[in-house]
């Protein structure tokens, strides 16, 4: 297994474009989870998945961005008219279903919106 | 609500220094706090998960603590190296994993 990978790994993009990013976890894992990083700050949670049910969402999750993990296995994040505060690094991160266990990370999603 | 606080913010020390990087935690019922490195512009590194039932995980030079009662977790870096520089992060459970801001080290030769 090669880890979560997320694509792409850089998006530039327009402001008031919209955009989608790809989380594929560690096959194994039921749980996904999306976090948005800003320069000099911890990673903020945005939504997880357990297997396909969308469980949970943070107020930072606007009514622009929505999420998805069809069928339990990949996730989509996409974040429609895209404002200049959106640009950002988007993690996924995935883990076992029991309590929250070990999270395991991808590379991120690195956005700027111009 | 959990909230998760690092000192300090950033570390400069000269390669072959003993460390110790400090986290607190707001909501001490806590099952498990886990330790991450960042390198610039990557993705998070799980170095270590302590379980509510452990005091201490160690991996390799690094060795990681946790006291629920105080609401704290030190990480320890014996013999660091510049290999080492990087942000450590801490993550304690609430609604999902709460992050820190981080502890920026750099590590000079």
């Amino acid at each position: 297994d090669t880890g979560v990978s997320q694509d792409p790994r850089h998006k530039i993009t327009k402001r008031g474009q919209n955009v989608t990013f790809r989380c594929d976890p560690i096959s194994e894992h039921n749980r996904l989870y999306w976090y948005r990083q800003t320069l000099g700050q911890g990673p903020e949670f945005l939504t997880y998945f357990q297997n396909e049910a969308q469980l949970e969402k943070s107020r930072l999750l606007s009514d622009r961005f929505s999420a998805e993990r069809p069928k339990g296995s990949f996730s989509t994040l996409e974040i429609q008219r895209t404002e200049q505060g959106d640009s950002a690094m988007y993690l996924c991160a995935s883990s076992f279903e029991f309590g929250i266990g070990e999270l395991f990370f991808g590379e991120g999603s690195r956005l700027t919106v111009l | 609500k959990q909230e998760v606080t690092q000192i300090p913010a950033a570390l400069s020390v000269p390669e072959g220094e003993n460390l110790v990087l400090n986290c607190s935690f707001t909501d001490s019922a806590i099952y498990n706090l886990q330790w991450f490195r960042q390198d610039p512009g990557k993705g998070l590194t799980s170095l270590l998960l302590i379980q509510s039932s452990q005091r201490e995980q160690t991996s390799g030079r690094l060795n990681a603590s946790l006291d629920k009662s105080s609401g704290r977790s030190t990480l320890y870096i014996a013999a660091s190296q510049p290999g080492d520089s990087a942000t450590y992060l801490c993550a304690a459970p609430g609604t999902a994993l709460i992050f820190g801001k981080g502890t920026t080290l750099s590590v000079s030769s």
